[in-house]
């Protein structure tokens, strides 16, 4: 069956601007999960929805990072007034259930911000 | 508390063994090892939970002790496939965060 799905997988946007990047779980997945990765580095926990509600934003780097996820299924990651230092991966993972479980990625997006 | 993983990175000839290790300073409830191949995204191995119970591939070994708050992932007879980043993320208590490491780089030379 299909993996999880990410768009755009490449991102270039200037300081200052909006963006928004797109997670398409596996279906049936009520998981979904937020990464960031930096180069060198292990993925960085952003955020958990269990179906629609977060259920751990605790992640959130501050208040321009915001993440829906309004039908249980398709969410967004949504960052305003991008800053060079969010320059990174940006991975999304589902699982068929919440914690502990095996995890499955999405290719991520790939964010620069000049 | 992000894990500590050895070591960073670690080159092998086709065969031979490896063993990386994975310790935090916080008790654990879980321990999950992912692999990560260069420009790929993560791929799960393997979950040991306190306790004993483990979820994970057949061909995958690993260990957890709970007191000392560490794991060990074993790769026996390595194959050119097995290169890659390891990466080990702890679960401090039931529902909470992964938090994963900085990974062990695996390089496996023919």
């Amino acid at each position: 069956g299909a993996g999880v799905s990410q768009t755009p997988s490449n991102k270039v946007t200037e300081k200052g601007k909006y963006v928004e990047l797109r997670c398409d779980p596996i279906s049936g997945h009520t998981a979904l999960y937020w990464y960031r990765q930096s180069l060198g580095q292990g993925p960085e926990f952003l955020i958990y929805f269990q179906g629609t509600g977060a259920a751990d934003d605790s992640g959130l780097p501050n208040d321009r990072f915001f993440a829906v996820r309004p039908e249980g299924s398709v969410s967004t990651l949504k960052i305003q007034r991008t800053e060079r230092g969010d320059s990174a991966v940006y991975l999304c993972a589902s699982s068929l259930q919440g914690y502990p479980s095996e995890q499955y990625f999405g290719p991520g997006t790939r964010l620069t911000v000049t | 508390q992000q894990p500590v993983q050895s070591p960073q990175a670690v080159i092998l000839r086709e065969g031979e063994d490896a063993v990386i290790n994975c310790s935090s300073s916080k008790a654990l409830y879980s321990v999950h090892w992912y692999r990560q191949k260069h420009g790929e995204a993560p791929v799960f191995l393997m979950i040991l939970l306190k306790g004993g119970e483990q979820k994970g591939h057949e061909k995958i070994s690993a260990s957890f002790n709970e007191k000392k708050q560490q794991s060990s992932l074993y790769l026996t007879a390595s194959q050119l496939s097995y290169s890659g980043t390891y990466f080990c993320g702890t679960e401090p208590n039931r529902d909470d965060k992964i938090i994963f490491g900085k990974g062990t780089r695996l390089h496996i030379l023919p």
